[in-house]
């Protein structure tokens, strides 16, 4: 189907270990973006991409990495995941710059 | 930091009625966006205004934009009870970059049948 889709929905993990959450996207979007939905902060940028291989730093980027050695894919890594990692993730993408972003339907992740 | 800042933090109307959300930000942009996200979802985009632009419409949305006074108001006209989502701001400031979309905490919105 097209679109942009996030993998797991939900996802509880313990502190300490590594998570990686997916994102596809089929519209082959060159930007894609990472961010993070807390109470009280809004959502804030963690990392984007500006196509394959090439990726920046947000506003949170700490903790986090990310990779995008193909164009529809921009998966999260948290290398040792903390309690305050726990958030509500979405992946975003557009086709460019001044372009309206579509949002995929989240992930749910909780660190215990 | 927070660029854009939604005014009502939280709005309750009866169907039928207006709603206007107001968003005001701090450095110069090149676009403001509006979205909205129901419960437990993603946003959804709703009208992009470019900085040269004072007004913009799409169905029952009006969005204007004062660069002056650095704020932009959303207004939905004759609410329905499927407008209850949040809305967002989202700017992208000049000296950021044009993809680093700043969102605001964004206003609750609840239509009242």
């Amino acid at each position: 189907d097209a679109g942009i889709t996030q993998s797991p929905r939900y996802k509880i993990t313990e502190t300490g270990r590594q998570v990686t959450l997916m994102c596809h996207q089929t519209w082959s979007h060159s930007y894609m973006f990472w961010y993070r939905q807390d109470l009280g902060h809004g959502l804030r940028l963690i990392y984007y991409s500006a196509a394959a291989d090439i990726t920046d730093k947000g506003e949170v980027s700490d903790g986090y990495v990310v990779s995008r050695s193909k164009t529809e894919n921009f998966p999260l890594t948290l290398e040792s995941a903390t309690r305050s990692q726990t958030s509500v993730y979405f992946c975003a993408s557009t086709p460019g710059l001044y372009y309206e972003q579509y949002f995929g339907p989240g992930t749910r992740l909780t660190v215990t | 930091s927070q660029q854009g800042e939604e005014d009502p933090q939280a709005l309750s109307i009866q169907e039928g009625e207006n709603a206007t959300m107001n968003c005001s930000y701090k450095t110069s942009i090149n676009n403001l966006q509006w979205y909205r996200q129901n419960s437990g979802r993603g946003l959804v985009h709703l009208i992009l205004i470019r900085s040269n632009e004072r007004e913009k419409h799409s169905g029952r949305l009006r969005v204007t934009l004062d660069t002056s006074k650095k704020s932009s108001s959303l207004l939905i006209t004759a609410s329905r009870a499927a407008d209850t989502a949040s809305y967002f701001c989202a700017t992208d400031a000049i000296n950021q970059g044009a993809q680093k979309l700043v969102f605001g905490q964004g206003t609750r919105l609840t239509i009242n049948p």
